[in-house]
C-alpha cells in the first residue's frame, strides 16, 4: 500500500468555488511539502509543514498539518483557471535511520477547473 | 524557473538500449537528487549525489547508475533499457545535506521506450 495516500485522485471544480485536497500518510510525519505540477512538467513548491497545527497561506492556497492524525489537507479558495494542475504531497521521513534526503511523494490530485 | 535544467526534453529509445540524462544544479548548489515518475504515479527517488559521491539509493536495480562532476551537474544513465523505464525522470538540486527542505526541481526529461 502507498504509504502517502491523496484524495480525491481527481477534481473538476467550477471556477470561483473552494475546493480540498487530502493527503494522509500510514508513518510518522517529520515534514510534509506540496508541490504542483502540470502536466509533463517539473514540480513547483508550494509549501512546506513541520509542526503539527501549522497553517500556511500562499495567495489563494492554504495549507494545514494535523500531526496526530498524520494528515495534511489543502484548500484552494475561489478556484481559478490556472489552478489546474496535479497537485502532489511529499513527505520527509526524517533521521530515522539515517539522514532526511529524500521525498516519499503520494500519486498526486488531478485539479480541472472550469471557466 | 528554478535555474535546475534538464536535457534532453524528450527521448526515444529501443528496449534493451542505453540512455544517458543530464542535468545542470542550481548555482551554488552541489547536491543532485534523481527522481522517476511514472504516468499517473507520484516521483520515485533513485538516488543522491553530493560532492560527487552518492549519498542514497532507493529501491532500483544497479542498471540505473549515476555521475556527479566537479560543477555538480549530474548524469542518470539507464542501461539495457526496458518497457517499464517510460518515465518522466525528474533532477531535483539543493545545497549541502540539509534535506529536502531545499530541493529545487527542474522540467524533467520525458523518456519512451519502445
Amino acid at each position: 500500500s502507498q504509504e502517502l495516500e491523496q484524495s480525491p485522485q481527481s477534481l473538476i471544480v467550477q471556477e470561483g468555488k473552494n475546493l480540498t485536497i487530502n493527503c494522509t500518510s500510514s508513518k510518522t510525519l517529520y515534514g510534509l511539502y506540496w508541490y504542483k505540477q502540470k502536466y509533463g512538467e517539473g514540480l513547483i513548491f508550494l509549501m512546506m509543514l513541520q509542526k503539527g497545527g501549522e497553517e500556511k497561506s500562499h495567495e489563494k492556497i492554504t495549507a494545514k498539518l494535523d500531526e496526530k492524525k498524520q494528515q495534511s489537507s489543502l484548500h484552494i479558495t475561489a478556484s481559478q483557471p490556472s489552478h489546474a494542475g496535479i497537485y502532489l504531497c511529499g513527505a520527509d521521513r526524517g533521521n530515522s535511520g539515517g539522514s532526511n534526503y529524500k521525498l516519499t511523494f503520494g500519486k498526486g490530485t488531478l485539479l480541472t477547473v472550469n471557466p | 524557473e528554478t535555474g535546475v535544467t534538464q536535457s534532453p526534453t524528450h527521448l526515444i529509445k529501443t528496449r534493451g538500449q542505453q540512455v544517458t540524462l543530464r542535468c545542470s544544479s542550481q548555482s551554488g548548489h552541489n547536491t543532485v537528487s534523481w527522481y522517476q515518475q511514472a504516468l499517473g504515479q507520484g516521483p520515485q527517488f533513485i538516488f543522491q549525489y553530493y560532492r560527487e559521491e552518492e549519498n542514497g539509493r532507493g529501491n532500483f536495480p544497479p542498471r540505473f547508475s549515476g555521475l556527479q562532476f566537479p560543477n555538480y551537474s549530474s548524469e542518470l544513465n539507464v542501461n539495457a533499457l526496458e518497457l517499464d523505464d517510460s518515465a518522466l525522470y525528474l533532477c531535483a538540486s539543493s545545497r549541502g545535506l540539509a534535506g529536502v527542505r531545499e530541493q529545487y526541481f527542474g522540467p524533467g526529461t520525458r523518456l519512451t521506450v519502445t
